[in-house]
């Protein structure tokens, strides 16, 4: 069966940092495209960032680049999300996801970025 | 980037009633498109990959058709555990982009 275990979230002052892991289990970790995918309260469903199966391809939604790096460990079976420089507007419970057509997405892990 | 344009915005039907929803994209993407599935305060679930696959696991009542521009979302006898809101998603090319969703509400 596969699993997705988001931990990390939490609540952070604007221009502050955390770091989001996910930890995979159930597949073959390392030949899969892994990606973020978030939704801000009450709004509706948006990709982040993607990483390719070795590490070596990354992606990001343009609001992002620039202050998020996606990451994995592929000897860990997990995928990181640095989340830097933080503003309000990054308030959302943030999925990790299998795959570009995000085919399994974990229960998520809720970021609050407020003073 | 591509937009991906689902209507309606929500609808209303009856138990046993087989509905249907659109997606369109703003751009060919082939059949490189997936349906969710989100309930409220749970995870989205994938439903349907590449267009019209169902995804394992997923009950045969729903169905997806399209290729190119213009996609559709069918479930059949609609039951009142499929209130939900359910949403389109190309990965055609990056930024991989949502469809503003179809909440759907058994009457």
């Amino acid at each position: 069966e596969v699993q997705l275990v988001e931990s990390g979230g939490g609540l952070v002052q604007p221009g502050g940092s955390l770091r989001l892991s996910c930890g995979a289990s159930g597949f073959t970790f390392s030949s899969h495209w892994m990606s973020w995918v978030r939704q801000a309260p009450g709004r509706g469903l948006e990709w982040v960032a993607s990483v390719s199966e070795d590490g070596s391809q990354k992606h990001y939604v343009d609001s992002v680049r620039g202050r998020f790096t996606i990451s994995r460990d592929n000897a860990k079976n997990s995928v990181h999300l640095q989340m830097d420089s933080l503003r309000a507007e990054d308030t959302a419970a943030y999925y990790c996801a299998r795959g570009q057509a995000h085919e399994y997405c974990g229960q998520g892990t809720l970021v609050t970025v407020s003073s | 980037d591509i937009q991906m344009t689902q209507s309606p915005s929500s609808l209303s039907a009856s138990v046993g009633d087989r509905v249907t929803f659109t997606c369109r994209a703003s751009q060919g993407i082939s059949n490189s498109l997936v349906w969710f599935q989100q309930k409220p305060g749970k995870a989205p679930k994938s439903l349907i990959y590449r267009a019209s696959t169902l995804q394992s696991g997923v009950p045969s009542k729903f169905s997806g058709s399209g290729s190119g521009t213009d996609f559709t979302l069918t479930i059949n006898s609609l039951q009142p555990e499929d209130s939900a809101t359910y949403y389109c998603q190309q990965y055609n090319s990056y930024p991989l982009t949502f469809g503003g969703g179809t909440r759907v509400e058994i009457k």
